[in-house]
């Protein structure tokens, strides 16, 4: 079991739907990321949230809403996406990282999506 | 934007063997990160070594770092079954939460 937990598991929606992916966390982390995995490939980073606020946005399309309601939850909103979106969402928690003291980050097992 | 690429891409062992992954970066990094993943799962840490070390140890896993060289390796020893996944490396710069993985290696263990 792990201590992320993401929800729903799978997804799968047409290019016209508004879903959302969910996020949560117990362990008091304050650094939230989301990350896109495609088949075979790494995690890509997409966006990072520092004690509750966007810190890192890797140019990620505006189809793409994450949200930090609090300390413990993030969403990713999902609209209007496309066939090239189906992929593994990974959320992931680590202790905020102060500059010389970064620490391993714990992931959730994922959504995957897939885009109809 | 991937860090750097890992080898080998895939790796095919028998049961009781050592395996030896490979991985190189590109930028100066804070530390260094191995992380599992198994089929359809999340990402799991296996070790962090940090930039001012040159090797460490967890259980099984043995992993060296040389900043000279830009390169990491995790050797598993007495591999199992339990051990096939695919294995990546992650750096971490000095300041910021961003993590970049490497390409992964795939282990097979067999039985």
């Amino acid at each position: 079991d792990t201590e992320v937990t993401q929800t729903p598991k799978h997804l799968v929606m047409g290019m016209t739907n508004k879903k959302s992916l969910k996020c949560e966390q117990h362990m008091g982390h304050r650094a939230m990321y989301w990350y896109k995995q495609k088949a075979k490939k790494p995690p890509e980073l997409m966006f990072v949230y520092s004690y509750e606020k966007l810190s890192i946005n890797e140019s990620v399309p505006s189809r793409f809403s994450p949200e930090c309601p609090n300390s413990s939850l993030l969403n990713l909103h999902l609209h209007a996406l496309q066939p090239e979106d189906s992929a593994l969402y990974l959320c992931a928690s680590s202790p905020q990282q102060p500059p010389g003291f970064r620490q391993p980050q714990h992931f959730g097992d994922g959504t995957r999506l897939s885009i109809l | 934007s991937q860090q750097g690429e890992e080898d080998p891409q895939a790796l095919s062992i028998q049961e009781g063997e050592n395996a030896t992954m490979n991985c190189s970066y590109k930028t100066s990094i804070n530390n260094l990160q191995w992380y599992r993943q198994n089929s359809g799962r999340g990402l799991v840490h296996l070790i962090l070594i940090r930039s001012n070390e040159r090797e460490k140890h967890s259980g099984r896993l043995r992993v060296t770092l040389d900043t000279s060289k830009k390169s990491s390796s995790l050797l598993i020893t007495a591999s199992r079954a339990a051990d096939t996944a695919s294995y990546f490396c992650a750096t971490s710069r000095e300041y910021g939460n961003k993590l970049v993985f490497g390409a992964g290696t795939i282990l097979r263990v067999k039985s």
